[in-house]
């Protein structure tokens, strides 16, 4: 069974500067996935990573994957306001066996303070 | 593309009744679809995977005569909440999947906010 351990769990950061969260997974996969979600809202994809040493990036936000380490990093660069959300970090498995039904991290909840 | 459809977005209903909440993928065909849960300041639980024509996979602890779903085309997918209580009262997000090379994509949807008063 795939588990999926985020951290930090809130992060309270200003305007402007740099901050990573970071994303352990504790068996083998081959992708990782992003996710944000503002409130009341569903999830929003914001990157698939598919294979060891894949680094994606998106405006301000940076990922990569190492899986042999068994983890992943969302790198936010230069924080602005809009950037305030909850980050999720996502693995294929369950325990059920489902077909990739994904496992997620139990969120980052980050507020950029001006 | 890959657009998926939750309906209702809300939903409030009485302690044991029953709700259905459907799921539709609105420009592709999903051979499967996902239900999550989300509890408020929670992260999301898969609750099970379902494949077009063939009875769900559900997760641990989720009760498959609680929730009944059904995914009778390659387009849609619902969930059947039966005698709903409060602790039921959750955010229920589906995504769906499609076949070939973007296996690995999965599409969500909007969400569906349920109240069991």
């Amino acid at each position: 069974e795939l588990k999926v351990e985020q951290n930090p769990l809130f992060l309270s950061m200003q305007e402007g500067k740099n901050y990573t969260i970071y994303c352990n997974y504790s068996t083998t996969s081959d992708r990782l996935y992003w996710y944000r979600q503002d409130p009341g809202k569903s999830l929003e994809s914001l990157f698939v990573l598919l294979s060891n040493g894949a680094v994606k990036q998106e405006g301000r936000l940076m990922a990569s994957l190492d899986t042999k380490a068994r983890l992943s990093t969302l790198h936010i660069t230069a924080a602005v306001h809009d950037l305030s959300a909850t980050y999720f970090c996502a693995g294929p498995g369950s325990w059920g066996g489902g077909a990739d039904g994904l496992t997620f991290g139990k969120g980052t909840h980050l507020i950029i303070q001006p | 593309g890959a657009v998926v459809s939750q309906h209702p977005s809300r939903v409030i209903c009485k302690s044991g009744t029953s709700v259905k909440i459907e799921c539709r993928s609105l420009d592709f065909q999903a051979t499967t679809m996902f239900w999550y849960r989300q509890f408020p300041k929670q992260s999301l639980m898969l609750m099970a995977t379902s494949n077009e024509g063939s009875k769900a996979t559900y997760e641990q602890g989720v009760e498959k005569d609680k929730f009944l779903i059904n995914h009778a085309s390659l387009t849609l997918s619902t969930l059947t909440v039966t005698s709903a209580h409060p602790e039921d009262s959750s955010f229920y997000i589906c995504s769906a999947r499609r076949g070939g090379t973007a296996y690995y994509e999965q599409y969500f949807g909007p969400g569906t906010r349920l109240t069991v008063t």
